[in-house]
């Protein structure tokens, strides 16, 4: 069974403050993905990863940055936090043996004030 | 840019009646990827099914949906319809060998008694 885990899962913020996501996956998958979740919206991806080192653009990058350090780790960054950024953020990996399916983490629901 | 349209919002049906979930996708994939993903509450969004192949019907938990091409259409359907099934449900698209998703809005579906 996949594994993808998130850190924390949830946090309060305060606006213009610096926010780190923390995603482990145990799973030995290429690719990982960061999502936030909004109602009216469904997933919305923000960045993505096809591995250690590399980092990509998603659909809403604005006002993120996102680290892949190593195959078991991605970050998503807020650097100067703002309340519109308020929302559930989902990590996801995938790229195994079903390759196209993807392995979602429990979410870190994220309060900006 | 590539597009994915469901039912909206809630859809509450009775106990024992049939389910129906409406997808369409828009997209310039030759070969795209359908899914549907489920969000039950306090879990982590799961895949439910996928298809890429035209008109082959792909069936898993009791819902099945059938991939028309030249309707570009995905829809989610169940013959009867359990309390259990009450969650978010999600379709998705990407091209084959791409594995970036792009998520519809969601659709709640509540089950009652």
């Amino acid at each position: 069974e996949a594994a993808v885990t998130q850190s924390p899962r949830n946090k309060v913020a305060v606006t213009g403050g610096k926010v780190t996501l923390s995603c482990n996956q145990t799973n030995n998958h290429n690719n990982m993905y960061w999502y936030r979740q909004d109602t009216g919206h469904g997933l919305r991806l923000i960045h993505y990863s096809y591995g250690a080192g590399s980092t990509e653009k998603g659909d809403i990058p604005d006002g993120y940055k996102a680290s892949r350090p190593s195959q078991e780790n991605f970050s998503l960054i807020l650097e100067l936090a703002t309340p519109s950024q308020t929302s559930v953020y989902f990590c996801a990996s995938g790229g195994g043996w079903d390759q196209d399916t993807q392995y979602f983490g429990p979410g870190t629901r994220l309060l900006v004030l | 840019g590539d597009s994915v349209t469901q039912t909206e919002g809630l859809v509450t049906l009775t106990e024992g009646l049939p389910v129906m979930l409406n997808c369409t996708y828009q997209t310039i994939y030759s070969n795209p990827f359908l899914f549907w993903y489920v969000h039950y509450l306090n879990e982590s969004p799961r895949l439910l099914l996928k298809s890429s192949t035209d008109n082959k019907r792909t069936e898993h938990q009791g819902f099945h949906a059938t991939l028309h091409k030249s309707s570009s259409s995905f829809h989610l359907q169940k013959s009867s319809a359990q309390l259990s099934d009450s969650a978010l449900y999600y379709c998705a698209l990407s091209d084959t060998g791409n594995y970036k998703y792009v998520f519809g809005a969601g659709t709640r579906l509540k089950v009652i008694a």
